[in-house]
């Protein structure tokens, strides 16, 4: 069956160190794999996008890592703020025959930065 | 400019009833996607739209449905309620001219079913 599984447990990490997310997959080949921020009772917010032939993509603290092989992907936030605390959310981008937009989401891994 | 409005934010309907939902893209964009969101579940897609026709479709009854008008607003419908359909509804836009472009998410609209 299809699955797309994020760490389970939320993560608590110490202010200053790099936070690190994963997203296994089974049974998709997405096109892409985006990550997205959800802070509690608003909607995600676009962070990342790494397509399937690339291998890492970074954004100011931000860096994602994409192995189609492994079907994984790596999230990573140095310098950890607390200011980052939230649930991070990746999604597998299906490349639908028609065209279009249709994200697969993982349940979401919860952040929490402290001081 | 303005991001993805969606209205209203918060509603409480009862079982048997139904519902419209509102959501306003980003100006310019064409594709408006819906997507559930529930704690037992996580966000399920429901469906696209691009220039008013229906592109793509999640795997819900058909007690769900959308539309899309000239102007890219959308609307999402779910008729007879039930209670497991209490919800963080959520509308996404996009350019929609190519996949991987960026999807821009609204608030939602909450709704409970009692």
């Amino acid at each position: 069956s299809q699955k797309i599984e994020q760490n389970s447990e939320a993560l608590n990490i110490q202010e200053g160190k790099t936070a690190t997310l994963t997203c296994n997959y089974t049974n998709y080949s997405p096109a892409y794999l985006q990550w997205y921020r959800q802070d509690p009772g608003r909607g995600p917010v676009f962070l990342l996008l790494i397509r399937e032939n690339e291998k890492e993509k970074r954004k100011e603290r931000l860096k994602v890592t994409f192995d189609t092989t492994l079907k994984q992907s790596l999230f990573h936030i140095t310098a950890s703020q607390p200011a980052d605390s939230a649930t991070y959310l990746c999604a597998l981008g299906l490349n639908p025959t028609g065209g279009g937009n249709k994200l697969t989401f993982g349940t979401g891994t919860q952040l929490k930065v402290e001081l | 400019k303005a991001g993805v409005t969606q209205t209203p934010r918060y509603l409480i309907k009862t079982r048997g009833q139904q519902v419209t939902l509102s959501c306003s893209p980003i100006s310019g964009h064409r594709s408006v996607s819906w997507y559930q969101q529930t704690p037992g579940q996580g966000l399920q897609f429901l469906f696209e739209y691009f220039s008013e026709t229906q592109r793509n479709k999640g795997n819900f009854p058909g007690r769900f449905s959308g539309r899309q008008f000239s102007n890219s607003r959308s609307e999402m419908n779910v008729s007879t309620l039930e209670l497991g359909d209490s919800a963080l509804y959520l509308c996404a836009s996009s350019l929609g001219t190519d996949s991987g472009n960026t999807i821009y998410f609204g608030e939602g609209s909450w709704l409970t079913v009692v």
